[in-house]
C-alpha cells in the first residue's frame, strides 16, 4: 500500500529515557514533516526536510533530533523525555517544495506518554 | 505571524441539513487551501483541496474560496453521523501549511 508509516505507534516510557520515532513514506515526495499534536488537538509543525536537508527548525527544544536518511525515511529522536513531551507525533510528507504542490499526506501517528 | 483562524465548536447540526466550516487567514500571498478531517484518535485526511477564487465541488463536499476576504469554507450537504470529526483548515505560507485549530462537527441523528 502506498502511504505514510510510523513506528512505533503507541510509546510509554518515564522521564528521562531516550527514545525514537521513525517515519517512512512510499509516495515519492520529497518533503516530509513531523508534527505534535497535543491535548488541546493543535497542529503544530516541529521539523521538515526537503529531500533529507532540513528546512524547518521551529522552537522546539534541543532535546528533539531528528534525522533524513534519504528522502523516503524521517526519524524523531527525543533526549531525555518530560511529562511535556507526552502528546501524538504525526510525521506526514508532500511533493517537492516550490513545486506549487503542498498537500500533506499524515501517518497514523505515535502515541507518546510519558510517566 | 501569519494565521489560520477556524471556529473551535463544536458546531451541531442535524442529520441531512448543510454543514457549513469556515476559516480566515492572514497571509494574502498564500495560493493553495486545504481542508482535512480528523476523526478522534486517528490522524488528519485530506478531503478537500481549492487554488481558485470561487467554488470546488467533489461529491457531498464543497470548498468555496475568497482570496479578496482572505476567507475559505467547506460545505457539508446531506450531513451524516459520519461525518461528526473534526475539520483542519491549513493554508501554504512561506513553503509549509499553516494549520487552524479545527472546528468540532457533531452530526445529530
Amino acid at each position: 500500500d502506498t502511504a505514510v508509516s510510523q513506528t512505533p505507534k503507541y510509546l510509554v516510557t518515564q522521564m528521562g529515557n531516550d527514545k525514537s520515532i521513525k517515519c517512512e513514506q512510499n509516495l515519492g515526495h520529497d518533503t516530509m514533516y513531523w508534527y505534535k499534536q497535543d491535548s488541546k488537538k493543535f497542529l503544530k509543525i516541529m521539523f521538515s526536510y526537503n529531500n533529507k536537508e532540513l528546512i524547518i527548525n521551529e522552537t522546539v527544544p534541543n532535546r528533539f533530533s531528528p534525522k533524513s536518511p534519504d528522502k523516503a525515511h524521517l526519524n524523531l529522536h527525543i533526549n531525555s523525555l518530560e511529562l511535556g513531551d507526552s502528546a501524538v507525533y504525526f510525521c506526514a510528507s508532500s511533493p517537492k517544495v516550490g513545486s506549487g504542490s503542498y498537500e500533506q499526506y499524515f501517518g497514523p501517528g505515535t502515541r507518546l506518554t510519558v510517566t | 505571524q501569519k494565521e489560520v483562524e477556524q471556529n473551535s465548536g463544536p458546531l451541531s447540526v442535524p442529520e441531512g441539513a448543510i454543514a457549513s466550516l469556515n476559516c480566515t487567514y492572514s497571509d494574502r500571498g498564500s495560493q493553495s487551501f486545504f481542508w482535512y478531517r480528523q476523526y478522534s484518535g486517528k490522524s488528519p485526511e485530506l478531503i478537500m483541496f481549492i487554488y481558485s477564487n470561487g467554488d470546488k465541488e467533489d461529491g457531498r463536499f464543497t470548498a468555496q474560496l475568497n482570496k479578496a476576504s482572505q476567507y475559505v469554507s467547506l460545505l457539508i450537504r446531506d450531513s451524516q453521523p459520519s461525518d461528526s470529526a473534526t475539520y483542519l483548515c491549513a493554508v501554504d505560507s512561506n513553503y509549509q501549511l499553516i494549520w487552524g485549530a479545527g472546528t468540532k462537527l457533531i452530526i445529530k441523528p
